[in-house]
């Protein structure tokens, strides 16, 4: 699985929206972006996933660069429950392949 | 919505004993996975299974065996638990559905403490 980079913590006043950068340089053409989150003591939280097109659902958007070497999840009107730690990863699941958590980015969401 | 359910949030056990942990899915997935998670080193998979009675080993499988008996539940062994088996045990399972890669949904944890 390809390795990726976030920065370790973001700060995001309520009601704005939440830009989470991801950098995975050495994403190889069939493998996915996914973005999960952890709120404190549960477990992770599917969001959002894409190959290559820009995605949306109830919760954020996904867009990915046309080079897809890194991609933005947007949190559209963030509130104080999207704080989180907010995982990027690259990779093949549906197929029985193992997810490869980073450290992810720690976001505050502030009155 | 995936439910996946795990059958205790926090369990003590003492050194030496067995311990199960159990997962249950409610989507009728193929695949399900075992992790565990510790501060600094993110999530490690332990085993996994894309099928009943199948099971392939993880990246951290020593000390562990599972159970898939059911198409819909997952169990974790521990077969002589020890100190360093405390930790938060997550449970996942996702399906491959239409070729699209469909994403893991987990369960909300156990949070085990071996004394």
């Amino acid at each position: 699985d390809a390795k990726t980079t976030q920065p370790p913590s973001m700060d995001c006043a309520e009601g704005r929206a939440a830009n989470l950068p991801c950098n995975h340089s050495t994403i190889s053409g069939n493998e996915y972006v996914y973005w999960y989150r952890q709120i404190h003591s549960q477990g992770p939280q599917y969001i959002i996933h894409g190959l290559k097109n820009n995605e949306t659902n109830e919760m954020a958007s996904l867009i990915i660069t046309e080079d897809r070497k890194s991609s933005t999840l947007i949190l559209p009107h963030a509130t104080l429950r999207d704080t989180a730690v907010y995982y990027c990863i690259v990779g093949l699941t549906g197929t029985a392949s193992k997810l490869t958590f980073g450290t992810g980015t720690r976001l505050q969401v502030t009155l | 919505d995936v439910k996946v359910t795990q059958s205790s949030r926090y369990l003590v056990k003492r050194t030496g004993e067995k311990v199960f942990l159990e997962c249950v899915q409610d989507m009728d997935h193929e695949n399900m996975f075992w992790y565990r998670q510790d501060p600094g080193l993110g999530l490690r998979l332990i085993y996994f299974s894309y099928d009943v009675k199948m099971k392939e080993k993880g990246d951290i499988p020593e000390g562990y065996s599972v159970s898939r008996e059911k198409k819909e539940r997952f169990s974790l062994i521990l077969e002589s638990a020890s100190t360093n088996q405390t930790s938060m045990y997550l449970c996942a399972s996702s399906s491959p559905l239409d070729g699209r890669n469909q994403p893991q949904h987990f369960g909300d944890g156990t949070r085990l403490s071996i004394l």
